[in-house]
């Protein structure tokens, strides 16, 4: 399978703990992007990777987060000190820059609960 | 007033209806306009990409975009049980950046 691959899919976690998920885009993609999804919710932007360089924020990205892509390939979103409020579905997506279209592919996300 | 908005739903129709989904949308700048489909618990599908106005077809599903309006539409013809999902639309200004989504439609294809 050569789709857009996330771990863990699923993570229960205590409040004040911190968590890390993992994407692996398609191989030839070179952005990258993470989203929040809330139930009954649309996905929400958090940020996007072209290659490594993180080129946009959401304000919806608190000091707690941070995304990296350290050689342009997987990516990391780690949430420090989580919170109740931070229980969603974490999706990566990722892109071609260039090419006939910008479509998203989405992994099947990484869902985190917080106790 | 949200940038993107979609009747959540949910909606119910036989199984062979055709479905008309809609999306409106505040921000005259998007340009780039998606439909994808969700099942529970997974990650959303990619069904249709259209760029500015007019309208696309792929097998069962038609989308039309309508940016006098602010407003985009997906049809799916001869619906199945198979197409019962949350319907999301989303889009964004320029190629390739953030894309908005809207909250999703829900749908139930009755047999």
């Amino acid at each position: 399978d050569t789709g857009v691959s996330q771990n863990p899919r699923h993570k229960i976690t205590k409040r004040g703990q911190n968590v890390t998920f993992r994407c692996d885009p398609i191989s030839e993609h070179n952005r990258l992007y993470w989203y929040r999804q809330t139930l009954g919710q649309g996905p929400e932007f958090l940020t996007y990777f072209q290659n490594e360089a993180q080129l946009e924020k959401s304000r919806l990205l608190s000091d707690r987060f941070s995304a990296e892509r350290p050689k342009g390939s997987f990516s990391t979103l780690e949430i420090q000190r989580t919170e109740q409020g931070d229980s969603a579905m974490y999706l990566c997506a990722s892109s071609l820059a260039a090419g006939l279209s910008g479509e998203l592919f989405f992994g099947e996300g990484s869902r985190l609960t917080v106790l | 007033q949200k940038e993107v908005e979609q009747d959540p739903g949910p909606l119910s129709v036989p199984e062979g209806a055709i479905v008309s989904l809609n999306c409106t949308y505040s921000n005259s700048a998007f340009q780039y306009f998606m439909w994808y489909r969700q099942y529970s618990r997974k990650g959303p599908e990619l069904l249709m990409y259209t760029y500015s106005s007019g309208n696309k077809e792929d097998g069962r599903f038609t989308a039309q975009v309508d940016k006098s309006s602010k407003y985009i539409s997906l049809f799916i013809r001869d619906s199945q049980p198979s197409d019962s999902a949350t319907y999301l639309c989303a889009m964004s200004v320029n190629y390739g950046q953030n894309f908005v989504f809207g909250p999703g439609t829900r749908l139930s294809v009755l047999p």
